[in-house]
Order: C-alpha cells, then structure tokens, then sequence
C-alpha cells in the first residue's frame, strides 16, 4: 500500500524554523517528482513546492521562495521541508503528495500542522 | 501565481448532475492539459478525481468527468449522492515550473 506519513509540524515562534518530514512507502520513491501542499484553516489548497526524484530542480512558490527549502534523502525514502523566517500567515496543515505526473497528486499524506504565533 | 478561480458554492439534488467551473489564464489552465481535480470531506485529506483534465485514475466513480475549454475547466458529477457533499479543487499546471490551485467549491447535496 502507498503511504505518506507526515511529522514535524508544531508550534513555532514567529521568525523561527520548523522542519517537517514525509516517510513514504510501498512505492520506489526515488522515481516520483514529491511536492508539499498547504491548507489554511477553512480555507484553499495551496502548492508550496517540488522536488524531482533525483533531488535536482526544486521549485517554490513565491509566497516561501528563499525561506523554505525542499529536500529528498531517497535512502531513508524520506521527504523534508525545511522552513525558516516563519510568518504568523504560515500557519497552516502541511501535506506531502507524491505527483504521479506533470499534475497528477495521488496520494496525499494526512497532513502535518504548523502554528506560527507568539 | 494567482488561484484558479471557482464557485464558492453549488448545490444539487440526488439524482440531478452539477458542473463546477475552474478559470485560469492562458499560462496555466489555457496552456497546458494538466488540470486534475480532488474530493476532500472535512478533516481529511484531498483525493483526485480526474487529472490531465478528463481522465479518472482507478477507483474514482464513472460519475465524475472533466472536459476544458480555452482557460475554463469543467467537473462534472452526474447522478448526484449524498456521498459527493465535499469540497472540490481544481489543479493546474503553470509557467515557471509552478502549480496553482483553484479556491475549492463546496458542493452541497440538498
């Protein structure tokens, strides 16, 4: 069974860092593009970031680009986000998703989530 | 980077069919066949439905179908059940190497 499983979201001080991790499974991971989703509380989905299966040729959103780094360690079959400068509109549930194809996620991990406050 | 853009709000009765509509642009939705769509029930996470703008993966009911239309994308749920109450997102492929989704779509079965 293909799983995604989430940890490392918390509670974190406005401009503190937080790195969250995906563990995956039953799936060659080194052979999938993964990619990290966010969603506000009550709100939208939100696409924060990409990265091939080699590790090469991350990618960001505007809204995290040069705060946030993405990162694979394909050996421990291991997603991380590594996010830094924390705003309090950071806040949100943090998912892990492996992309299928070009726009094709599936599945999703179940989420992990972020508090930025004070 | 700006979100596709849908309905807040449909709503339907069992039995009756619903569209949802997702714009983008012409460097997102308009550019590219890459448009998916996800079901997601409160506190859970998201599920696709159809990806490259008209397709299901396995698993997904016959009842849901995509089509697109310069930059409007289209779900269609036909034969509406209570079980399809859920928010419903667009997804597109954009310029720069990026992604975009839409705002989401609460679909409410009357």
């Amino acid at each position: 069974e293909v799983q995604l499983v989430e940890s490392g979201g918390g509670l974190v001080q406005p401009g503190g860092p937080l790195r969250l991790s995906c563990a995956a499974s039953g799936f060659p991971f080194s052979g999938y593009w993964m990619h990290w989703v966010r969603q506000t509380p009550g709100k939208g989905l939100v696409w924060v970031s990409r990265i091939k299966g080699d590790g090469s040729s991350p990618t960001y959103a505007d809204s995290v680009k040069g705060r946030f780094t993405i990162s694979r360690d394909n050996a421990k079959n291991t997603l991380y986000l590594q996010m830094s400068s924390l705003r309090v509109d950071d806040t949100a549930i943090y998912y892990c998703v492996r992309g299928l194809a070009l726009n094709r996620f599936d599945p999703w991990g179940q989420g992990t989530p972020v508090t930025v406050s004070s | 980077q700006s979100a596709l853009t849908q309905p807040a709000s449909v709503s339907g009765s069992p039995g009756q069919s619903i569209t949802i509509s997702c714009t983008g642009a012409n460097n997102d939705v308009g550019g590219y066949n890459s448009v998916s769509w996800y079901q997601q029930y409160p506190g859970k996470a998201p599920k696709l439905m159809i990806y490259d703008v008209s397709n299901r993966p396995s698993g997904a009911s016959n009842r849901f179908s995509g089509s697109k239309s310069g930059n409007t994308a289209s779900l269609t749920i036909s034969g509406l059940q209570a079980e399809d109450e859920a928010d419903y997102y667009c997804s597109s492929y954009s310029s720069s190497d990026t992604w975009v989704f839409g705002g989401g779509t609460k679909l409410t079965v009357l």
